[in-house]
C-alpha cells in the first residue's frame, strides 16, 4: 500500500543548531513533494515545492532534498530559532493523479529550545 | 490581501444531526480543496474543486459527505447524520491556476457529542 512516513514525531535541538526532518514514502511515484509548516491551532503554511527532476532546493535558511532512489526528502531549517517550532508537514503528489490531490505525512514536531 | 476564511470557527453538534461548513478561497482562486485532519490520522484529502470540471470526490469517506462549490467561489461542505468519528478540524484550501502550493485556511473544529 501507499504510504509517506515522517520517522520522528517530535524532534528537539538547541537553538543554532541545523534541525534535520525526513520524509519516505513507498509505493508512490511522485511528480513532486511540498513541505509544511502548521502551528498549533491553524492551518498549514506552504514553505517549499520541489519537482522528481531537482535533487535540491533552497529558501532562506530552509533547503529541501528529494531523493526519487531512496524514496526520500529530507528538510533543513539552518541557524535555527525557537521561532521556528512547529509541526512540519510534507506531502506528495503522485505522478499523473490530479495535481490538487496532496497525501500528507503525519508531521514532525520540532522543538528549538533557546 | 485576505486569505482563505472558514465558518464557523467552531461546531459543537449533537449525533445525528447536519452541519455545514463553509470555505471562501482567496478571490481568484480556480482550485479548492477540503481537507480533514484527525487526532492520530494526519491531514485526509476530502474533495477537489478545479474551474468548472467534474470534482474529484475520491477522498470522502461515506456518501454523508457531500461538497459544493457555487459560482466557482464559496464551497460548502455538509455533512448529514454526523457521527462521533467525524470529530476532527475541516480545512479548506485554495491555489491559483496552475500552481502546486495551497494556502490553507484556519479550519473549522467539529465536534459530535
Amino acid at each position: 500500500s501507499q504510504k509517506i512516513e515522517q520517522n520522528s514525531e517530535a524532534l528537539n535541538i538547541q537553538e543554532g543548531k541545523t534541525a534535520t526532518l525526513t520524509c519516505n514514502y513507498t509505493n508512490y511515484s511522485p511528480a513532486y513533494l511540498q513541505w509544511y509548516r502548521q502551528d498549533p491551532g491553524r492551518g498549514p503554511v506552504f514553505l517549499l515545492l520541489i519537482r522528481e527532476n531537482e535533487k535540491e532546493k533552497r529558501k532562506e535558511r530552509l533547503k529541501v532534498t528529494f531523493d526519487t532512489t531512496l524514496k526520500q526528502s529530507l528538510f533543513h531549517i539552518t541557524a535555527s530559532q525557537p521561532a521556528d517550532s512547529a509541526t512540519y508537514l510534507c506531502a506528495l503528489v503522485a505522478g499523473g493523479t490530479s495535481y490538487g490531490k496532496l497525501t500528507f505525512g503525519q508531521g514532525t514536531i520540532l522543538t528549538v529550545h533557546p | 490581501g485576505a486569505g482563505v476564511s472558514q465558518s464557523p470557527s467552531n461546531k459543537v453538534t449533537e449525533k445525528g444531526k447536519d452541519v455545514e461548513l463553509r470555505c471562501d478561497p482567496i478571490s481568484g482562486h480556480t482550485a479548492l480543496y477540503w481537507y480533514r485532519q484527525s487526532l492520530g490520522q494526519g491531514l485526509e484529502f476530502l474533495i477537489y474543486f478545479q474551474g468548472n470540471s467534474a470534482p474529484d470526490k475520491s477522498g470522502l469517506p461515506s456518501d454523508r459527505f457531500s461538497a459544493e462549490r457555487t459560482g466557482g467561489s464559496v464551497s460548502t461542505l455538509t455533512i448529514q447524520r454526523t457521527q462521533q468519528e467525524d470529530s476532527a478540524v475541516y480545512l479548506c484550501a485554495s491555489s491559483s491556476q496552475g500552481a502546486y502550493e495551497q494556502y490553507f485556511g484556519p479550519g473549522t473544529r467539529l465536534t459530535v457529542t
